[in-house]
């Protein structure tokens, strides 16, 4: 049972141009929500974060959006940048951020 | 300042043998965590260690223990080596119990069972 879903597995955009990663989840008992860039032969990196009890969380090029009643999160960057591509990965808990339920990552490609 | 450090890097290892996997923490950080992440998912998160104590725990056979000594590191064991239990193994640490500390991921063993 697949508790947070990254339903696109990849994402092309140019560099500059908006990126949009989205995620969903089931459990309506997660109150952190995560997101965490990876790139290869590396470990995850934290990214942002943002509780249950907003709904917009920014950090420079990077904002998370959470939808509680529609069990959806989103992880905006603007503007994209080359170094940007890597995999993105949305994570969740309801034990703050700890034991963190991870999503299947989406893989973000940003051309020149 | 070191991030979270673990070894090996690789290791092969045949399916019914043993391994152990390390870790030291980020300096300051006191909380281990073991994620297993299988190719094409997302890491899983397997147990917690706190103060020497598995705290918390995710549904991963008994055959998964770990440890964690009195500067921090840990170990992870798995016994019984199944194929299945192919894939990169990652270590995270937090402060206290990190109720609002996220956690600072390593590189990763990438395991092998033959």
């Amino acid at each position: 049972d697949q508790q947070v879903k990254q339903n696109s597995p990849s994402l092309s955009v140019q560099e500059g141009r908006i990126s949009i990663l989205n995620c969903d989840y089931t459990n309506s008992m997660f109150d952190y929500f995560l997101w965490y860039k990876k790139y290869p032969a590396e470990g995850p990196t934290f990214l942002i974060s943002i509780s249950s009890i907003k709904d917009k969380n920014e950090d420079g090029r990077f904002t998370v959006f959470l939808n509680k009643s529609a069990k959806h999160l989103s992880l905006h960057i603007v503007p994209s940048q080359p170094g940007d591509s890597a995999v993105y990965f949305c994570a969740a808990s309801d034990t703050g951020f700890q034991k963190l339920v991870f999503g299947t990552g989406t893989r973000l490609l940003v051309s020149p | 300042d070191a991030g979270v450090t673990q070894s090996p890097t690789h290791l092969i290892k045949t399916r019914g043998q043993q391994v152990t996997l390390r870790c030291s923490p980020k300096s300051g950080h006191d909380t281990v965590s073991w994620y297993q992440q299988a190719l094409g998912q997302g890491p899983q998160f397997i147990f917690q260690y706190y103060e020497e104590e598995e705290r918390q725990r995710g549904n991963f056979p008994d055959r998964f223990s770990g440890h964690q000594f009195p500067n921090y590191s840990s170990e992870l064991n798995v016994n019984a080596l199944l194929l299945g239990d192919s894939a990169l193994y990652l270590c995270a640490s937090s402060s206290g119990q990190g109720e609002s500390s996220p956690l600072h991921f390593g590189n990763g063993t990438r395991l092998t069972v033959t």
